[in-house]
């Protein structure tokens, strides 16, 4: 079944660890995104791709990093988590060609760093 | 710059009420626009979507929204909401650029009480 797929779903880490958020698509995707969303603040755009080898910073500057190696992953990487971190971050994906099109999400990472 | 504005932060109805969530943009070009819902731990999902055409967009679940592009509005409505409608609604807007990110306002928490 096609989908998008995050892990973990939630993750309660120390100061200082090294952690990777994983982000895989079914539906042969191009365009992945990564956004951040505070508690009952909007999403904000942190990491976008437009395909294989392709990564873009978004509007919101974060310390994390993002690398496309294949279509179907998008991982994202903190090399020192703080809990300034602390957030949930939402991974999406849309297919090619026009700009008219919908966006799907996976279920999120509920990221708390203590 | 695109922005979102939703004004409703937090939004208790009982069963059966109508409701009305208000969504203002600020981009007065041509625009793609968009209801996402979020209900309680699941992924983010679109809900309904304007391009272009028929300014009244009809959605899943019962909902519609309103184009209406001399006020930069568009609102979403839904005439006689259920207890299943408590979920977190997101209005969005596409962004101009290649990336096609989206660009979302703050979230209406809605909870129905039954």
């Amino acid at each position: 079944e096609a989908d998008i797929y995050q892990t973990p779903r939630y993750l309660v880490i120390g100061t200082g660890k090294k952690i990777t958020l994983e982000c895989s698509q079914t539906m042969g995707h191009d365009k992945m995104y990564w956004y951040q969303q505070d508690p009952g603040m909007e999403l904000h755009l942190i990491h976008y791709s437009y395909g294989v080898n392709s990564t873009e910073k978004g509007d919101l500057s974060s310390e994390s990093t993002v690398s496309r190696i294949r279509t179907e992953h998008f991982p994202l990487t903190l090399e020192s988590a703080r809990p300034s971190h602390t957030s949930q971050y939402l991974c999406a994906s849309s297919s090619p060609g026009t700009l008219n099109n919908e966006q799907f999400f996976g279920p999120g990472t509920r990221l708390t760093v203590l | 710059a695109q922005s979102v504005s939703q004004h409703n932060h937090h939004v208790i109805l009982s069963e059966a009420a109508s409701l009305e969530l208000g969504c203002n943009y600020s981009y007065g070009g041509t625009v793609n626009l968009f209801w996402y819902v979020q209900y309680p731990g699941q992924h983010l999902q679109l809900l309904l979507k304007y391009f272009s055409g028929d300014p009244l967009v009809k959605g899943i679940k019962g909902f519609e929204a309103e184009f209406i592009k001399s006020k930069f509005s568009f609102n979403l409505r839904k005439p006689s909401v259920q207890w299943s409608d408590t979920a977190e609604y997101f209005c969005a807007v596409n962004s101009l650029d290649a990336t096609n990110k989206l660009i979302f306002g703050t979230g209406t928490l809605l909870a129905v009480q039954p």
